[in-house]
């Protein structure tokens, strides 16, 4: 089952922040972050574990709250080169195995504007 | 340099034909991936494998079929089955066995006219 992110769409000017959220029914083994521009491969921008870890890659960071099954991603202080379409991936696991199995939500479009 | 080909790039074909879209990777990867990319509806997975001789059906297996005869190679065939096959098809790999990212290729694009 694909994890739900939201938004689906944001638009912003430079230097101005965003979050995007994606949520799963089931109980999470880890929760990746990918960013595609158009026409491209999806790019990796992090991975979180369970734990409740938060990780930072230069203005962008994210956390993953373990109880409600829910990762966000936050992008501080927005530059054009921001823009693209955000995907988390989850995956699920048991006793400190992954099934394998990495579904992707369907997409939050970011679009930064000088 | 190491990375994922996928190939063709770009892919026109008649209604009812069979398609095969090569994926290879020289990462030393276990894992291999295939995504269909359709606009507003995300990357959905077809099939997956963590070893070689190995897979299983993703949440859109229906009209797809794969092999994984070797661990540089998982190429997927789209077969007359599948309804709605134009799309944007991206394959991955990555390290088995660890929580580790995934590596795109650059996709293929069918059109089934």
């Amino acid at each position: 089952q694909q994890p739900v992110q939201s938004p689906q769409a944001v638009i912003l000017r430079e230097g101005e922040d965003a979050v995007i959220n994606c949520s799963s029914s089931k109980a999470l083994y880890s929760v990746h972050w990918y960013r595609q521009k158009h026409g491209e491969a999806p790019v990796f921008l992090m991975i979180l574990l369970k734990g409740g870890e938060q990780k930072g890659h230069d203005k962008i960071s994210a956390s993953f709250n373990e109880k409600k099954q829910q990762s966000s991603l936050y992008l501080t202080a927005s530059q054009l080169s921001y823009s693209g379409t955000y995907f988390c991936g989850t995956e699920l696991g048991a006793g400190g195995t992954s099934y394998g199995k990495l579904t992707f939500g369907q997409g939050t479009i970011l679009t930064v504007h000088p | 340099d190491g990375g994922i080909t996928q190939s063709p790039k770009y892919l026109f074909r008649k209604e009812g034909q069979n398609v095969t879209l090569s994926c290879e990777q020289n990462l030393n990867h276990d894992a291999m991936y295939w995504y269909r990319q359709d606009p507003g509806q995300g990357l959905r997975l077809i099939y997956y494998s963590q070893i070689v001789n190995d897979f299983q059906k993703g949440d859109i297996a229906e009209g797809y079929s794969v092999s994984r005869e070797k661990k540089e190679s998982f190429p997927l065939t789209v077969t007359s089955a599948q309804k709605n096959p134009t799309a944007f098809y991206l394959c991955a790999s990555r390290l088995a066995g660890d929580r580790g990212e995934l590596f795109f290729g650059e996709g293929s694009r069918l059109t089934v006219l």
